[in-house]
């Protein structure tokens, strides 16, 4: 099962909305409902922001957004902030009944 | 609140075998689906694997299939990956996961436990 594509950094100045691709194929974004998104900071575990595609887990900020167009995957910050500055991951549910996650992307805060 | 608490990791050769664990504490274990992912360091997150409340559907990722198996204790409500023929590659970090009711996300996870194979 290859990684999901996912671009390396993007950034963008406070205020800014940015949006990160995570693409993969029929057999896992693209035949289910199941993209996860995740934050991790240096040091620490990783945290669920998005599920289902689309959904927000409580506690969440509704600067958070998740959508999806045939195999791609999109994660988009809103009114970007400092705090936001970390890694983000997509994973996808797999034909194989496995899961799958995106080579990460950095996001930096002008 | 629920906690996940990995250990067992160590430093190990190429070829050696490693367990490691996973205690739950505040949720019964075995009422969700479980999930190892590791991340060597500086790079991504890797899926592992996966058990199912039943223990009748168990995955693993294509690096590790044939050589980790994952195994619950419902009575000491832990989980344990059990790692053989370890690579160098297999070095890093391991988590252990909890997902939400319906399997669909990651939504607990520990602070991992540090394998290293070198």
């Amino acid at each position: 099962q290859s990684a999901l594509t996912q671009p390396a950094s993007v950034s963008g100045s406070p205020g800014q909305s940015i949006t990160i691709s995570c693409s993969g194929t029929s057999s896992d974004i693209g035949g289910y409902s199941l993209v996860s998104w995740y934050q991790q900071f240096p040091g620490e575990a990783p945290k669920l922001i998005i599920y289902e595609d689309f959904q927000r887990p409580a506690g969440i900020s509704t600067r958070f957004s998740g959508s999806k167009s045939d195999n791609t995957a999109s994660l988009t910050i809103s009114g970007l902030e400092t705090e936001d500055e970390a890694d983000y991951y997509c994973c996808s549910y797999t034909d194989s009944r496995t899961w799958v996650f995106g080579g990460g992307t950095r996001v930096t805060v002008l | 609140e629920v906690q996940l608490v990995e250990s067992g990791g160590g430093l190990v050769r190429p070829g050696e075998s490693l367990r490691i664990s996973c205690a739950a504490s505040r949720f019964i274990l075995s009422s969700y689906t479980m999930h190892w992912v590791r991340q060597a360091p500086g790079k991504g997150l890797d899926w592992v694997s996966s058990i199912n409340p039943r223990m009748t559907h168990i995955y693993y990722g294509d690096s590790v299939r044939g050589r980790f198996t994952l195994s619950r204790d419902n009575a000491k409500n832990s989980l344990d990956l059990q790692m053989n023929n370890l690579r160098v590659e297999d070095t890093g970090l391991y988590y252990c996961a909890r997902t939400n009711g319906g399997d669909t996300a990651l939504v607990s996870w520990g602070q991992g436990t540090l394998v290293t194979v070198s």
